[in-house]
This record gives structure tokens, C-alpha cells and sequence, in this order.
């Protein structure tokens, strides 16, 4: 069964490093999201990105962030400057349509 | 724009008790309904789906859930629970579109001998 596919499983970085998050989408997908999920909050949107586009993003989504699809099969979330407050799990996700969404297993953000 | 609400953050049950998890939504637009089950340190895993035809929609380890669009809710059941079952349950709604998923705080899912 296809899955979406997310490294690493978890990262440690200090504060004011810069991360990437990596994802392999199902391949036959065109629609992507990153979501987050502090520890024991609830999941909540970043953005999306379709056609090598952002589409939507949230509040959340500040000058900090930016998304890639770099190759056509690779889509990276980079976070410049990590702050504390930036430690989450990050779900990567894709989407065919009309579908439901497919996350990865996450990838554990913690910044020291 | 889409919100839910997942009113009970935590939900004990007895083993082979019967459960249900409340999901209430606002849209302004035709919706897609999903319930997604998280066990613990793990992803999201789609547990069912409403996009269209029979509001009563099942999936394949004995939750049910029924969209029902007077009252804006997407409740999930189980007539009989298992140990197994212990996890997180988030409800989440989208647009009819490959719109973002919006997901509620989730509902913990407890199950005692």
C-alpha cells in the first residue's frame, strides 16, 4: 500500500538553527500539506501546495517557514531561526482528489 | 471557512462497553467528514470517510460513524470496544475541494478492563 513517507523521525537542533523536514508524498498525489501538532494539542494546518504553488497558509505560516518540491518527488518544510516554541510534532500529508488526506508518521521537532 | 468541535476530551469506557465521540461542525459549504485515529507515538491513520451517498459510513475494525447534516455532526460508535482501541480519535472536515483538512482538539479514547 502507497504511504507518505517523512525523515527524519525525530531532529534535535538549538535554537536558531535551521531545519529541514523531509517527505515523499505518494507519488501519484498533486496536493501536499504540512500540519503540526504540539505535544497534546490538537493538529493543527500550516499550509498547502499544489501545482509547485503554495495555496493556502495558515497564521502560523510566517517569513520562518517555506516549502519546497524540489525534484517532483521530495517535499521539504524549512524552518529558519528555530525558536522553543517551534518543537512539534510536523505531519507531512498528501491528497488525491476526492479523497481523504494520507499523513506520514511525523517527524519530532525539538529545539534546545 | 470550516471549524469542529470535538466536545469530550477524554472519553473512559469499560471493555465491551458501547462508545460514542461527538463531532460537530461549521461550513459554509459542502463538506467532506473524516475521523482519523492516532495510537500513541504514531501517525494519522484515516479510520472512516463521508464524501458522499449513504450518511452511515463504517469502517473495517467496527466503528461506525453517520453524517447528519441538520444537525452539522459526524458522531463516531462502536457498539463494543477492545483494549486495542485506546487512542487518540480526531474528527476533521473539508471543503468539497482538495482543501485543508481542519481537524478538532481530538478526543482520548480510554479503555479499562
Amino acid at each position: 500500500e502507497p504511504e507518505v513517507t517523512q525523515t527524519p523521525s525525530h531532529q534535535v537542533t538549538q535554537m536558531g538553527q535551521e531545519v529541514i523536514l523531509r517527505c515523499v508524498p505518494i507519488s501519484n498525489h498533486l496536493y501536499f500539506y504540512w500540519y503540526r501538532q504540539i505535544l497534546g494539542q490538537k493538529v493543527e494546518f500550516l499550509v498547502s501546495f499544489y501545482n509547485n504553488e503554495i495555496s493556502e497558509k495558515s497564521e502560523i505560516f510566517d517569513d520562518q517557514f517555506s516549502v519546497e518540491r524540489p525534484d517532483g518527488s521530495n517535499f521539504t518544510l524549512k524552518i529558519r531561526s528555530t525558536k522553543l516554541e517551534d518543537s512539534a510534532m510536523y505531519f507531512c500529508a498528501s491528497r488525491d482528489f476526492p479523497s481523504e488526506a494520507f499523513f506520514g508518521q511525523g517527524t519530532r521537532l525539538t529545539v534546545v | 471557512a470550516q471549524s469542529v468541535t470535538q466536545l469530550d476530551s477524554q472519553v473512559p469506557v469499560f471493555e465491551e462497553a458501547p462508545v460514542e465521540l461527538r463531532c460537530n461542525y461549521s461550513s459554509s459549504v459542502s463538506v467532506y467528514l473524516f475521523w482519523y485515529v492516532q495510537y500513541p507515538n504514531q501517525g494519522l491513520q484515516l479510520l472512516l470517510k463521508y464524501l458522499s451517498g449513504s450518511t452511515l459510513v463504517e469502517s473495517i475494525n467496527g466503528f461506525e460513524a453517520e453524517f447528519n447534516k441538520s444537525q452539522t455532526s459526524f458522531h463516531l460508535r462502536k457498539p463494543s470496544v477492545h483494549i486495542s482501541d485506546t487512542a487518540e480519535y480526531f474528527c476533521a472536515v473539508s471543503g468539497q475541494g482538495a482543501q485543508k483538512l481542519v481537524f478538532g482538539q481530538g478526543t482520548r479514547l480510554t479503555i479499562n478492563p
